[in-house]
């Protein structure tokens, strides 16, 4: 079975500064996708980005950018120029190559600092 | 576009009771699939409906249940609730491939006591 292990239960970040999430996955399977989500106080799930792990370049959306170690079954998302906005909690997830069920990780609080 | 509905959004119930909720996908979307979020257990798949069949089901217990109209939208029931059953649940909606992404309603926090 597929886990996914976010080792960081809580992080913080100045304002405008750059902060990293860390995420581990464990599956035997060749293709399939990993994601962040952001879930802030109103417990609404929002999708942040998403890379197919077919492809080797590094998905990116605007502030939010991802490091893909594929070998080493690792995914970070990195913030940049954090924002208030962006204080929520992160989840990472990962779905096979079929059906679609995801498997999230425990979840990793942002605080962001101003 | 509307988004993923979830009604109610909040719902009290008494431990034995049965409950319903519901899910209105993203215009378009076929596939639903829904989850439980508790503070121990996390995010936990339950089952995912597609074109009015269950495509994948998690590892709950058979009071936990589900199905899909002709329009796509689903509703899962829990029967005979236990405290344990307290918990946030979220339903995503996709078009139905595996590349598709999934978006999710607001929940419905059930409170069993």
């Amino acid at each position: 079975a597929q886990t996914v292990t976010q080792s960081q239960p809580e992080m913080s970040v100045q304002e405008a500064e750059t902060v990293t999430l860390s995420c581990t996955y464990d599956t035997s399977e060749s293709d399939y996708y990993l994601f962040w989500y952001k879930q802030p106080p109103s417990r609404q799930m929002i999708l942040v980005i998403r890379q197919e792990a077919y492809k080797q370049q590094n998905a990116t959306e605007n502030r939010f950018s991802v490091n893909f170690q594929k070998a080493a079954k690792s995914f970070s998302l990195k913030i940049s120029d954090s924002q208030l906005g962006d204080a929520a909690m992160y989840f990472c997830a990962y779905r096979g190559e079929y059906g679609n069920k995801l498997v999230f990780g425990a979840g990793t609080i942002l605080r962001v600092k101003s | 576009k509307a988004g993923v509905t979830q009604t109610p959004r909040y719902l009290i119930k008494t431990r034995g009771q049965q409950v319903t909720l519901s899910c209105s996908p993203i215009s378009g979307h076929r596939s639903v699939s829904w989850y439980q979020q508790t503070p121990g257990q996390g995010l936990q798949f339950l089952f995912e409906y597609f074109s009015e069949t269950q495509r994948n089901k998690g590892n709950f217990p058979g009071r936990f249940s589900g199905r899909q109209f002709s329009n796509s939208r689903s509703e899962m029931n829990v029967s005979t609730l236990e405290l344990g059953d307290s918990a946030l649940y979220l339903c995503a909606s996709s078009l139905g491939r595996t590349t598709d992404t999934q978006y999710f309603g607001p929940g419905t926090r059930l409170t069993v006591l």
